[in-house]
């Protein structure tokens, strides 16, 4: 257990539609990265927050969004989504100022768009 | 340019048959590299750090080592249960942010 919870594990939504995937990280992690993976391909960097601040932007669609809260819990919101969406969305979290700054992974939610 | 490459793209082995795996960087001011597992549709699991030109680790049947070049993950006599797409990723001193290569995807063959 990385310590890393995601939920929902599973979505099924329709084409259109707008979903909320939800990352509460590490105790004592202050940074969260969203990653989304479609199948058979690598890890694709969306966005990070740092202690409630974006710090990075990768590739991430303008439909989709995300906030860090500051009990340190992250969303990340996609809208009118396509099919072309589905994937697996990884949330991740480290202490990037302490430690030796690793991240650690949540099991994903499988996002399925029809 | 920041990048990191790993190699192969993927590697078939017998079971028992020893190999490496290869992660090239380059980026200033390295402050740490990563080995990662992932099993399909799982999210990565942390296997190792690296921080400096000499260092290595250990874990069961892999052992990883770093230059200033590059890094290799080394697998000891595999059996099935190691295969996995391995990943590699560095961060800089400069940032927070993680680079990632495209992992390597091991299969072992029993």
């Amino acid at each position: 257990d990385s310590g890393v919870t995601q939920t929902p594990k599973h979505l099924i939504t329709a084409t259109g539609q707008r979903v909320t995937l939800r990352c509460s990280p590490r105790s004592g992690d202050l940074s969260v990265y969203w990653y989304q993976q479609s199948l058979d391909q690598g890890l694709q960097f969306l966005i990070q927050y740092y202690n409630g601040e974006e710090r990075a932007k990768g590739n991430i669609l303008e439909r989709f969004s995300a906030q860090q809260f500051p009990d340190l819990h992250s969303e990340l919101n996609l809208s009118s989504l396509e099919l072309g969406d589905s994937a697996l969305y990884f949330c991740a979290s480290s202490n990037p100022t302490g430690g030796s700054g690793e991240a650690f992974f949540g099991q994903g939610t499988r996002l399925t768009v029809v | 340019e920041d990048q990191v490459t790993q190699s192969p793209e993927a590697l078939r082995l017998q079971e028992g048959e020893s190999s490496s795996l290869n992660c090239s960087y380059t980026v200033s001011g390295l402050r740490g590299l990563f080995w990662y597992r992932q099993d399909p549709g799982k999210g990565p699991e942390f296997l190792f750090t690296l921080y400096s030109a000499g260092e290595e680790k250990e874990k069961e049947r892999l052992k990883a080592t770093l230059t200033k070049k590059e890094s290799f993950l080394h697998i000891t006599a595999p059996k099935p249960e190691d295969s996995a797409t391995y990943l590699c990723a560095v961060r800089q001193h400069s940032n927070y942010q993680l680079i990632w290569g495209a992992g390597t995807k091991l299969i072992i063959k029993p």
